[in-house]
């Protein structure tokens, strides 16, 4: 089946660790995001990547980083800079063709920091 | 700057009746509107889209309504069932632009009831 997979689904880190979220795609699309959501909010926009060894700082980028090596994964890291860690973590995929350019969402990684 | 709001942070409906929820935007560049589904501790999932190019589309039981003059859209469900029960995210974006990104409202939580 195609779709997007994040993993884990539940992720408790220290405060003070760097954590790396996962984020893979067997759609074939260009396009990738990462979004965060935080309770009574709509979703922001951390990072994303509209190809391969590219991607560009979203709305919210301070204390996160990204790599886009394979057109498959997009993963995202959390570090100890990131001030509020604490959220429902959202990747998205989007296609380039009509009909194909709408961002599609995987399930999400609820990160908590303790 | 909230660009796409959500005005009512929820709506509750009885099973048969018709549910109205609204957005509104202000960044007059958009042309692309979205509305998403969401349960809680899941991805959210696409529902419907409407081109600033209509007035209306219509999928189902579910019918956005756009006025651009107004920088309004709305979405119906008719006949709402309980199983609509969910926040629904309203999403808008300049399709004319690089990376399509997409700009959140904060959701509106419907509550159908039996």
């Amino acid at each position: 089946d195609g779709g997007i997979t994040q993993s884990p689904k539940y992720l408790f880190r220290k405060e003070g660790q760097n954590v790396t979220l996962s984020c893979e795609q067997n759609l074939n699309h260009d396009a990738m995001y990462w979004y965060r959501q935080d309770p009574g909010q709509g979703l922001r926009l951390i990072y994303y990547s509209q190809i391969v060894n590219d991607f560009q700082k979203g709305d919210i980028a301070e204390g996160y980083s990204v790599s886009r090596e394979k057109k498959e994964s997009f993963p995202l890291t959390v570090t100890s800079a990131q001030k509020n860690p604490t959220a429902f973590y959202l990747c998205a995929s989007r296609g380039q063709y009509p009909g194909t350019d709408t961002q599609y969402f995987g399930p999400g990684t609820r990160l908590t920091v303790l | 700057d909230q660009q796409v709001k959500q005005n009512s942070p929820s709506l509750s409906v009885q099973e048969g009746r018709i549910s109205i929820l609204n957005c509104d935007y202000t960044n007059s560049m958009f042309d692309y509107f979205l509305w998403y589904k969401k349960y809680p501790a899941e991805g959210p999932t696409f529902l419907i889209s409407i081109s600033s190019i209509k007035d209306k589309n219509e999928d189902g039981r579910f019918t956005v309504f756009l006025n651009k003059s107004a920088k309004h859209l709305s979405l119906h469900i008719v006949p709402s069932q309980p199983g609509d029960s969910a926040v629904y995210f309203c999403a808008s974006t300049n399709s004319g632009g690089s990376n399509y990104k997409l700009t959140f409202g904060k959701g509106t939580l419907l509550t159908v009831n039996p």
